[in-house]
């Protein structure tokens, strides 16, 4: 149980177009879920939360209106990188938190970006 | 990551065990985490501590934590060829965001 899925695994695209990136969580109900980045070798940087219903929350230094994020559903999360540019490719990796064992994150295999 | 941090490389030999340490700034983190991440993949739960614990064992796994001194170690009981991958270390930071270490990259040699 706790899988969560992500769509695409991979993606190249041009620079300037956006691109979106799914995060499912297929067996529970998702009441959170978290984006982040990860550059090579580095660690996981959270970009922002999501409620189901609500807007994100995002860090600090995350702009919102270049990361779109939407949680439509209790299984559902989309990250739209909009206008992206070469610096915006790395690795993002979504995770998902549920009603039971809250206390617990479990995350998604991470969608590899590059921008040319 | 910065308030959480860990050694960057463990090389141990394939039947030892593993040590991973950890260190965390906040003292009111109410659960610490063992993730393992292998190449180009996510990051899989290994283990976690509830804060008022010292010590949790699951299988190969034993979790030692210092709360004084807030420290966090995991430890791989005979350590095995497919253990090799990066364990990072994270601290709930309410809400239960978490906060991570850079990830120890830990190399299992023959």
């Amino acid at each position: 149980g706790a899988v969560v899925s992500q769509h695409p695994s991979w993606v190249i695209c041009k620079s300037g177009t956006s691109v979106k990136i799914e995060c499912r969580s297929l067996d529970f109900q998702a009441t959170t879920m978290f984006w982040y980045r990860q550059f090579p070798k580095q660690s996981l940087m959270l970009m922002a939360t999501s409620n189901e219903g609500s807007k994100a929350t995002y860090e600090q230094g995350v702009e919102k209106d270049k990361f779109l994020i939407n949680h439509a559903s209790l299984t559902l999360s989309t990250l739209t990188v909009t206008s992206a540019h070469p610096e915006d490719s790395s690795f993002y990796i979504c995770s998902a938190r549920g009603r039971e064992r809250s206390n617990e994150q479990f995350f998604g295999p991470g969608t590899r970006l590059t921008v040319l | 990551g910065e308030d959480v941090e860990q050694s960057l490389f463990l090389s141990v030999r394939e039947g030892d065990s593993s040590v991973i340490n950890c260190t965390y700034t906040d003292s009111s983190s109410t659960y610490l985490y063992w993730y393992k991440q292998e190449p180009g993949a996510g990051l899989q739960l290994l283990t976690y501590i509830f804060s008022n614990m010292d010590m949790k064992q699951d299988q190969r796994l034993t979790v030692l934590l210092n709360k004084k001194d807030k420290h966090l170690s995991l430890r791989i009981a005979d350590t095995q060829t497919g253990d090799s991958a990066i364990y990072f270390c994270a601290e709930s930071i309410g809400d239960y965001k978490l906060s991570f270490g850079a990830g120890t990259t830990v190399t299992v040699r023959a």
